[in-house]
């Protein structure tokens, strides 16, 4: 069985930090994606990190693959009130036949306070 | 182009009764997998349908059961509810095995 863990679970910060949120696990996934999502709402895509030590970043957010493709990190660059949500990471395994779906950590709740 | 959508918003039922959930995937999208999410929690792999045949399943009982049709839209079916079933449904479409997007959700209520 494959997991996510998601470090940390909650975080407040204030506007203007930076932060970092983490995902990690024992096993080897072939692709990560990043999601935000709000209250009562689906998973919003963010990125997806395919290859083994890739940083991708899309404004102030910096996504990173881990070298061996066990974990990611994402890091938030001058936090702002916006960016309050759950942020969840998901793996795609490799499968020998049908499909595994998405495996996801439990998310890291982020609040952005003014 | 059309994102993923799905019926009905929000659900109240009843323990024991049965529930059906649709969902309509993004335009050009062949593959629809469906997820549960219970509060706090990250969503939870059910099973997933690609040219209307199931072709992936997770740790979920044979009471969950689906549907995809020629039009690539879905159905998810829930038998004899039991309160633990209560979560956020979501579905994602996708291309095959690339990237999944999701739609809003349906919030099942059990009582």
């Amino acid at each position: 069985t494959q997991l996510l863990e998601q470090s940390p679970q909650f975080l407040s910060i204030q506007e203007g930090e930076n932060l970092t949120v983490y995902c990690n696990s024992s096993s080897v996934f072939s692709s990560l994606q990043w999601y935000r999502q709000e209250p009562g709402e689906g998973p919003v895509l963010l990125v997806t990190v395919v290859t083994g030590g890739e940083v991708k970043k899309l404004k102030r957010l910096t996504f990173q693959f881990g070298d061996a493709r066990k974990d990611s990190s994402l890091h938030i660059t001058a936090a702002q009130p916006g960016d309050t949500g759950l942020y969840l990471c998901a793996g795609r395994g490799y499968s020998g036949g049908g499909a595994d779906g998405l495996t996801f950590g439990k998310g890291t709740h982020l609040i952005i306070q003014p | 182009e059309t994102g993923v959508t799905q019926s009905p918003t929000h659900l109240i039922k009843t323990r024991g009764q049965q529930v059906t959930l649709r969902c309509s995937s993004q335009s050009g999208h062949n593959t629809v997998s469906w997820y549960q999410q219970a509060l706090g929690q990250g969503p939870q792999f059910i099973f997933q349908y690609y040219r209307e045949e199931e072709n992936g399943r997770g740790n979920f009982p044979p009471r969950f059961s689906g549907l995809q049709f020629p039009n690539y839209s879905s159905e998810l079916n829930v038998n004899a509810l039991e309160l633990d079933d209560s979560a956020l449904y979501l579905c994602a479409s996708s291309f095959g095995p690339s990237t999944q997007y999701f739609g809003p959700g349906t919030r099942l209520t059990v009582l």
